[in-house]
């Protein structure tokens, strides 16, 4: 079946540009996650949903971060007014169930965002 | 707070070796660690999950294993080969939910 998809693949914007990054989860999952990861490093967490409710956003570095799931599928993350360290890939995973217990989260190929 | 650790930053070795990768962890509560292979440009690719119950897994010539007590969890790669090459990230769950990654370590097998 298909997987977790992310549009766009890259993404150029001038500091200062609004942006709009999004995930299709695969079809049913009802956990969806977003990761930031910068050049070198490992994926850290930005933000969870279970359906369309956003149970965490810790990991959202500033409140230009926004994250939307309104019906329970598809994710939009929205960076305003973008600064240079925005610059990196976001990662957007699902997962089937509620926890992770068990269950592993499949993961998007990314967007890539460079901020000039 | 979950933090977590991998050691090398990045190994390259001859085609045909076994290899291990390593992984340390500082919360034992840990209830299951995963490693996860990244291509470059592509998303993460899930290889192994072990559940705290267990000692290790095995997929193919992949073998991981946890020991929760010393907080660290290695990846045993059998007979390397060159499509073996990318990064291997390991990450351990902080709650019920988001995952914590280590830096990764960038491996490239050597025809």
């Amino acid at each position: 079946g298909a997987g977790v998809s992310q549009s766009p693949r890259y993404k150029v914007a001038k500091r200062g540009q609004d942006v709009a990054l999004r995930c299709d989860p695969i079809s049913g999952h009802v956990s969806l996650f977003w990761y930031q990861q910068a050049l070198g490093q490992g994926p850290e967490f930005l933000t969870y949903f279970q359906n369309e409710a956003q149970l965490d956003k810790s990991g959202l570095p500033s409140d230009r971060f926004f994250a939307e799931r309104p019906e329970g599928s598809v994710s939009t993350l929205k960076i305003q007014r973008t600064q240079q360290e925005d610059s990196a890939v976001y990662l957007c995973a699902s997962r089937r169930f509620r926890d992770g217990y068990t269950d592993t989260q499949y993961f998007g190929p990314g967007t890539r965002l460079t901020v000039l | 707070k979950q933090e977590v650790t991998q050691i090398p930053a990045a190994l390259s070795v001859p085609e045909g070796e076994n290899l291990v990768l390593n992984c340390s962890f500082t919360d034992s509560a840990i209830y299951n660690l995963q490693w996860f292979r990244q291509d470059p440009g592509k998303g993460l690719t899930s290889l192994l999950l072990i559940q705290s119950s267990q000692r290790e897994q095995t997929s193919g010539r992949l073998n991981a294993s946890l020991d929760k007590s010393s907080g660290r969890s290695t990846l045993y790669i059998a007979a390397s080969q060159p499509g073996d090459s990318a990064t291997y990230l390991c990450a351990g769950p902080q709650g019920a939910q988001k995952l914590v990654f280590g830096q990764g370590t960038r491996l490239t097998i050597n025809p």
